[in-house]
């Protein structure tokens, strides 16, 4: 079945640092999307990307969507405490678009 | 005025019993889900509900049961509890929003689930 990875599983940065986290699908995507979920929250839809080669900008947060369309990319430039949690990928899966398939995560902690 | 709720936020058992989280949603969405997370925050769908009527059942055991009595509701039973069962449970909805995107979820709370 599909599987969708991110890498890395756990990011320490200082409070200003800036990080990145990736997602590869092992099959393409018609989409992705991204959601972040703080600690001991639920997770919360921050964007979807639909073309090849897209890039959406969130204030200070960058995603891309891979020409391939199965890779994604998230970047938090100068991170800041308020950005602490985990960020998902995730893509529709083989039932199509009613299914999520969610990404391993990425767990954020910030050194203040 | 809360989307997604389920209750309980917390529920403590013995092996062996038999439990439900409920769900509701008042957003107005015809799909709803059920998703598990462990301890490593891995979050795996469970079941979807479309319009009261179930669409994917991803090989989880048949001691787990949900029931959707309308499309603003979707329960989760769960008989014979384990240890493995331990985990936070999500309900979430879903509107279809167009051909080309992928419907986007809206999680409720979660349901911490501590089996003894």
């Amino acid at each position: 079945g599909q599987q969708v990875m991110q890498i890395p599983q756990y990011q320490h940065v200082q409070e200003g640092e800036d990080f990145t986290t990736y997602c590869n699908s092992s099959t393409t995507l018609s989409n992705i999307q991204w959601y972040k979920q703080r600690p001991g929250g639920h997770p919360v839809f921050l964007i979807q990307l639909v073309k090849s080669g897209e890039v959406k900008k969130q204030k200070r947060l960058t995603f891309q969507f891979g020409e391939a369309k199965k890779n994604s990319s998230l970047h938090i430039t100068a991170t800041q405490t308020t950005d602490v949690g985990t960020y998902f990928c995730a893509g529709p899966g083989d039932f199509g678009n009613e299914k999520l398939t969610f990404g391993t995560g990425t767990r954020l902690t910030i050194i203040p | 005025d809360t989307a997604v709720s389920q209750t309980p936020k917390y529920l403590v058992t013995q092996m062996g019993n038999d439990k439900s989280i409920k769900c509701e949603q008042n957003l107005g969405h015809d799909t709803m889900y059920w998703y598990k997370q462990d301890s490593k925050k891995f979050l795996k769908i469970m079941f979807s509900y479309n319009n009261k009527e179930l669409i994917i059942n991803e090989t989880v055991p048949n001691r787990f049961s949900p029931k959707s009595p309308d499309k603003a509701h979707l329960n989760l039973h769960i008989n014979s509890l384990e240890l493995g069962d331990s985990a936070v449970y999500f309900c979430a909805s879903s509107s279809r929003t167009g051909v080309l995107y992928t419907d986007t979820q809206y999680f409720g709370p979660g349901t911490r689930l501590t089996v003894l």
